[in-house]
């Protein structure tokens, strides 16, 4: 049973604009959820973070939001540039060590 | 030093073979982690060393074998493999304790088992 789910598998998007990722849980005993960028033969790259008892977090042109009662949580990302273009992958943490990850949204920055 | 560092970034082995994948960090953390990937899926999260204990298996086959013989060394130890365990293999660290529980990811190693 997936845990965490990205139910986009792609997005595209005019550069400039805002990207809009998505993600939604189903364990309400997540206490962080973290974005990562992944780009073709590299490993994921950690984006940001939000803590369970927030209900966002700002870094720069990334923003996530979390509506604990809708169990979703959303990153921002504005304005969008091309080399934003990756794979995003949503996450929970689970217990002290464990990360669940979504399905992944591949995101297309067009010029 | 902000790096994991895998190696093979490619591995091609038949299904006798005995093989093995490392992966090195010197961030002083004290978790470590072997994760699978396939193709357009999510990571699966395999092992968990905390402290060089094994602190969780995801109830891997035994043919994968997990070693982690210092805290800045992790190895999988790969025998008797099948073809549907060709994937990436991703390795990452993380603080044991404190934070937001971030991971830090090597590139990962191809695996193709004929």
């Amino acid at each position: 049973d997936q845990q965490v789910k990205q139910n986009s598998p792609s997005l595209s998007v005019q550069e400039g604009r805002i990207s809009i990722l998505n993600c939604d849980y189903t364990n309400s005993m997540f206490d962080y959820f973290l974005w990562y960028k992944k780009y073709p033969a590299e490993g994921p790259t950690f984006l940001i973070s939000i803590s369970s008892i927030k209900d966002k977090n700002e870094d720069g042109r990334f923003t996530v939001f979390l509506n604990k009662s809708a169990k979703h949580l959303s990153l921002h990302i504005v304005p969008s540039q091309p080399g934003d273009s990756a794979v995003y992958f949503c996450a929970a943490r689970q217990g002290a060590q464990k990360l669940v990850f979504g399905q992944g949204t591949r995101l297309t920055i067009n010029p | 030093d902000t790096e994991v560092t895998q190696t093979p970034k490619h591995l091609v082995m038949g299904m006798t073979n005995k093989k093995s994948l490392k992966c090195e960090q010197h961030m002083g953390h004290r978790a470590m982690y072997w994760y699978k990937q396939k193709a357009k899926k999510p990571p699966e999260l395999m092992f968990v060393y905390s402290y060089e204990k094994l602190s969780i298996n995801e109830s891997v086959p035994s043919r994968f074998s997990p070693e982690c013989p210092n805290s800045s060394l992790l190895n999988l130890h790969l025998h008797a493999l099948q073809p549907e365990d060709s994937a990436l293999y991703l390795c990452a660290s993380r603080r044991a304790s404190g934070g937001t529980g971030e991971l830090f990811f090597g590139e990962g190693s191809r695996l193709t088992v004929l």
